[in-house]
């Protein structure tokens, strides 16, 4: 069966420390793996995903196929990235998601 | 462009009623994706629509049932309501099978049942 899982519900750092959020998954295929992030009073949207190997607001994720991972890492936290992520799966044509149950990233001044 | 819009925000209902929720997806999207998230969890996938065809749905029961218009908007419909379904209730908009897997999310429709 299809399962995100997010071991931290929260995570809290002091600014300019590193930070890295663990996701893990288990899935029968080549899944679509994808970082999304809620801040305070907005509505969820996306971060970064892993098919475009890109790096948004200082955030870069590797998919770990043997480790079946997908950990967000940044070297240098800042007190903006305080939100909650989840770390979501989708099949390869998009038609079905799964999200992990989210972390909330608390980071102190 | 305007972004993924949901409604009601609010509402309460009793248990065994039916509700209706809906959501215009933003402007240019075809696909229509509906989540249940409950309290301290992450969304979980109920459907979606593909040009008004279901095409995909996750592991929620009949009684949870949805729509696509043909201007892409879409409702949620959950008959017999029951306690557990109290929740947030999300809908996301997308290019589907053309895009890349980037969902466009609506601030949601609380339920409350009671």
């Amino acid at each position: 069966a299809q399962r995100v899982t997010q071991p931290e519900k929260l995570l809290s750092v002091f600014k300019g420390a590193p930070v890295e959020l663990k996701c893990n998954y288990s899935y029968s295929g080549s899944p679509e793996l994808f970082w999304y992030v809620q801040y305070s009073r907005q509505r969820l949207q996306l971060l970064l995903r892993h098919i475009s190997r890109e790096s948004i607001k200082g955030f870069t994720a590797d998919l770990n196929k043997g480790e079946t991972s997908f950990h967000l890492k940044k070297p240098f936290a800042q007190e903006e990235d305080s939100a909650m992520y989840y770390c979501a799966l989708a099949k390869y044509n998009f038609n079905k998601f799964y999200f992990g149950s989210g972390t909330k990233l608390n980071v102190k001044p | 462009e305007t972004g993924v819009t949901q409604s009601p925000t609010h509402l309460i209902k009793t248990r065994g009623q039916q509700v209706t929720l809906r959501c215009s997806s933003q402007s240019g999207h075809n696909t229509v994706s509906w989540y249940q998230q409950a309290l301290g969890q992450g969304p979980q996938f109920i459907f979606q629509y593909y040009r008004e065809e279901e095409n995909g749905r996750g592991n929620f029961p009949p009684r949870f049932s949805g729509l696509q218009f043909p201007n892409y908007s879409s409702e949620l419909n959950v008959n017999a309501l029951e306690l557990d379904d109290s929740a947030l209730y999300l809908c996301a908009s997308s290019l589907g099978q053309e895009n890349t897997g980037e969902l466009f999310f609506g601030e949601g429709s609380r339920l409350t049942v009671l």
